[in-house]
């Protein structure tokens, strides 16, 4: 079945760097674009960043430009999220998610947590 | 940006029907998704291009995109619909393009 399985969170401090990764099983990977999404505790869905089937395609949230990177390794079934300059807003669950070509989400991963505290 | 309004919070009784709106500026030009979150799991996709369900989805969802409000609408609930639900379009006509989600809107059974 298809599968989407994050790694990679953990408590780092404000200005630090994390990577996620997402391994992702049950499908083909290469023929899908892949996202990023959060949520910060008790908070809503947050759109962090979408890449193409071919990594050629990027798209960011304004929040994360400039300071977070998104990558794919099509050989290995894998997506990252290389995150740099970390804050304490940038807290949250990180959730994978295979995008369909409507641009919806299904199925998503089951998260794994950010923690950004001093 | 683009903005999608949705209410904090709906209420209905067992067996009743809840209907849950997504406003915004000319959304029926555009195809909405919806999801369903149920307290430390993950969202899953309930409705998709406005009016799709995935395999697996029970027919008592339901979704339209008319106007400046798509709505989701839960027949016959039941406790077990009882979560968070979130529409989401993709913006292409701002800049920077991306996704949006609405605020979420908290589906109690009572």
């Amino acid at each position: 079945q298809v599968q989407l399985v994050e790694s990679g969170g953990g408590l780092v401090k404000p200005g630090g760097s994390l990577r996620l990764s997402c391994a992702a099983s049950g499908f083909t990977f290469s023929d899908y674009y892949m996202s990023w999404i959060r949520q910060a505790p008790g908070k809503g869905l947050e759109w962090v960043s979408y890449i193409s089937s071919s990594g050629s395609t990027i798209y960011y949230a304004d929040s994360v430009k400039g300071r977070f990177t998104i990558s794919r390794d099509n050989a290995k079934n894998s997506l990252y999220l290389q995150m740099n300059s970390l804050r304490a807003e940038d807290t949250a669950v990180y959730y994978c998610a295979r995008v369909h070509w409507g641009n919806w989400f299904d199925p998503w991963g089951q998260g794994t947590l950010v923690t950004v505290s001093s | 940006s683009y903005v999608l309004t949705q209410p904090p919070s709906v209420s209905v009784a067992p067996g009743q029907t809840a209907r849950i709106t997504c406003g915004g500026n000319n959304i029926g030009s555009k195809s909405v998704h919806w999801y369903q979150q149920k307290p430390g799991q993950a969202p899953v996709l309930v409705v998709y291009d406005d009016s799709d369900r995935p395999s697996g989805i029970p027919e008592r969802f339901s979704g339209s995109n008319s106007g400046n409000t798509a709505t989701l609408t839960i027949s016959r609930v039941e406790a077990g619909d009882e979560a968070d639900y979130y529409c989401q379009v993709w913006d292409s006509s701002s800049d920077p393009r991306g996704v949006v989600f609405g605020g979420g809107t908290k589906l109690t059974v009572l």
